[in-house]
């Protein structure tokens, strides 16, 4: 599996929109895209997921660059309780869904 | 709502005491993972089930075993932790492969902690 490069932490506004990038260079053309976030002594949960389209559902939007190798997670309005690390993870769909975490970027949302 | 569930939160062992955790679902979901997290680290996946096929994480101890004994509910034994156990457990399933993607959904976890 494709391994990923994410910045260690990000500091954001609370009302401004998150942009968490992703590098995934080494990414292979049926693997997917997969963001969770993990909210401390919580587990991991899911943001959202593509493979070469952009996405947007109701918590955020995925930009995925035309050659795949890098993409970028926007959370529009960022409200204290999006503090969590972010996870960019890259998975084959044949590989009964395994993710491999990486380090992630640790964001906090001040006031 | 459907969920998964990871019972109990926090569990205390004694070094060498076997200890059993446990996850359910209403998600009705045939994939049930179980990852480790230590602190500071990101998880890491230890085995999973599809339906009742195993599937063992190459480096996964032989200290940890699973049981899966029905769609709902997966248990994970530490046969004899070590202080080097203590952990966060999660507990994830997925729906079975054939659609886009997959989407894994966690439970809150139990931190185990060993004495």
């Amino acid at each position: 599996d494709a391994k990923t490069t994410q910045p260690t932490s990000m500091d954001c506004a609370e009302g401004r929109a998150a942009n968490l990038p992703c590098n995934h260079s080494t990414i292979s053309g049926n693997e997917y895209v997969y963001w969770y976030r993990q909210i401390h002594s919580q587990g991991p949960q899911y943001i959202i997921h593509g493979l070469k389209n952009n996405e947007t559902n109701e918590m955020a939007s995925l930009i995925i660059t035309e050659d795949r190798k890098s993409s970028t997670l926007i959370l529009p309005h960022a409200t204290l309780r999006d503090t969590a690390v972010y996870y960019c993870i890259v998975g084959l769909t044949d590989s009964w869904g395994k993710l491999q975490f990486g380090a992630g970027t640790q964001v906090v949302v001040t006031p | 709502d459907a969920m998964v569930i990871q019972n109990p939160r926090y569990q205390v062992t004694q070094f060498g005491k076997p200890v059993t955790l446990s996850c359910s679902q209403t998600l009705n979901h045939n994939v049930m993972y179980w990852y480790q997290q230590k602190s500071s680290q990101a998880p890491k996946l230890l085995f999973h089930y599809y339906d009742k096929d195993f599937n063992n994480e190459a480096d996964t101890p032989d200290n940890f075993q699973s049981r899966r004994p029905n769609t709902s509910f997966c248990f994970l034994d530490i046969r004899s932790p070590g202080l080097g156990d203590a952990a966060m457990y999660l507990c994830a399933t997925s729906i079975s492969p054939g659609l886009a993607g997959f989407v894994q959904f966690f439970g809150p976890g139990t931190r185990l902690t060993v004495l």
